[in-house]
C-alpha cells in the first residue's frame, strides 16, 4: 500500500531532551516535507525536499533540522525542543510538478513539558 | 512573504444546505490544490486546479480558479455529515519549492 509512515505517533517529552520523529515512503517520490499545525495558524511549512541531498527551509525552520540521505526517509530532528515546539506533526511527499498533490501520515502529536 | 488566506474560518450548516470556502493568494498562482482533513485524521488531497478559470466537479464538490489565478473556491451542494471536516486550499511559492497552505476552513454540519 502506498503511504507515508511516520513514527512515533505520539511523544511526550521534557525540555531539552533532543528526538528526532522519522518518516518514510514507498512511492519514490522526489519529494519530501515536514509541516506543524497549531490551531488557528493551519499548516505551516517547517522544511522540504526536492531530492537526496536537497533540503531547504519553509517558513518555520528555527529549532528544527532535516536531512535526505535516501529518498524514501526525511527524518525531523529536535536538538533542544522547548514548549514552544508543542505541536502536531505532519510529514507529506509528492511527485513534485506533476498534480499529484501530497500524500501526507497520519501525524506526530508532540508535547514538550 | 506570499499569504494565502481562506474565508470563512469555521462555517456551520444545516445538513442538505450549501456550502462555500474561499481562497485568496497574494501572488498569482501556478496551480492551486484542495485537501480536506477529516476530525483526527490527516489531510488527504482532493484537486489541482492548473487553468486560468477552469472548473471541476467531484460529485457535489465543484472547485474554481479564478481568471488572474489569484484567486479559489470550493462549493459543496447539499451537505452531509460525511462532510464534516476542514478543507484546505494550498499554493505553491514562486520560484522555491515551498507549498503555501491556507488557515483552513472547519465545516461542521448538523443532521
Amino acid at each position: 500500500e502506498a503511504q507515508v509512515t511516520q513514527n512515533p505517533r505520539y511523544l511526550i517529552t521534557v525540555t531539552g531532551k533532543k528526538l528526532t520523529v522519522t518518516c518514510s515512503q514507498n512511492m519514490n517520490h522526489e519529494y519530501m516535507s515536514w509541516y506543524r499545525q497549531d490551531p488557528g495558524l493551519g499548516l505551516r511549512q517547517i522544511y522540504y525536499s526536492m531530492n537526496v541531498e536537497v533540503t531547504d527551509k519553509g517558513d518555520v525552520p528555527e529549532g528544527y533540522k532535516v536531512s535526505r540521505k535516501e529518498k524514501r526517509n526525511f527524518p525531523l530532528i529536535l536538538e533542544s525542543p522547548s514548549p514552544n515546539q508543542t505541536s502536531l506533526y505532519f510529514c507529506a511527499s509528492s511527485l513534485f510538478g506533476r498534480g499529484y498533490g501530497y500524500t501526507f501520515g497520519s501525524g506526530t502529536r508532540l508535547t514538550v513539558v | 512573504g506570499q499569504q494565502v488566506m481562506q474565508i470563512p474560518q469555521y462555517q456551520h450548516v444545516q445538513e442538505g444546505e450549501d456550502f462555500t470556502t474561499y481562497c485568496n493568494s497574494s501572488t498569482t498562482l501556478s496551480n492551486i490544490q484542495w485537501y480536506k482533513q477529516r476530525p483526527g485524521g490527516h489531510p488527504v488531497f482532493l484537486i489541482q486546479l492548473v487553468k486560468s478559470g477552469e472548473v471541476k466537479k467531484q460529485k457535489r464538490l465543484t472547485f474554481q480558479f479564478g481568471e488572474a489565478k489569484k484567486n479559489s473556491s470550493l462549493h459543496i451542494t447539499a451537505t452531509q455529515t460525511t462532510d464534516v471536516g476542514t478543507y484546505f486550499c494550498a499554493g505553491p511559492a514562486s520560484n522555491t519549492g515551498k507549498l503555501i497552505f491556507g488557515q483552513g476552513t472547519t465545516l461542521q454540519v448538523k443532521p
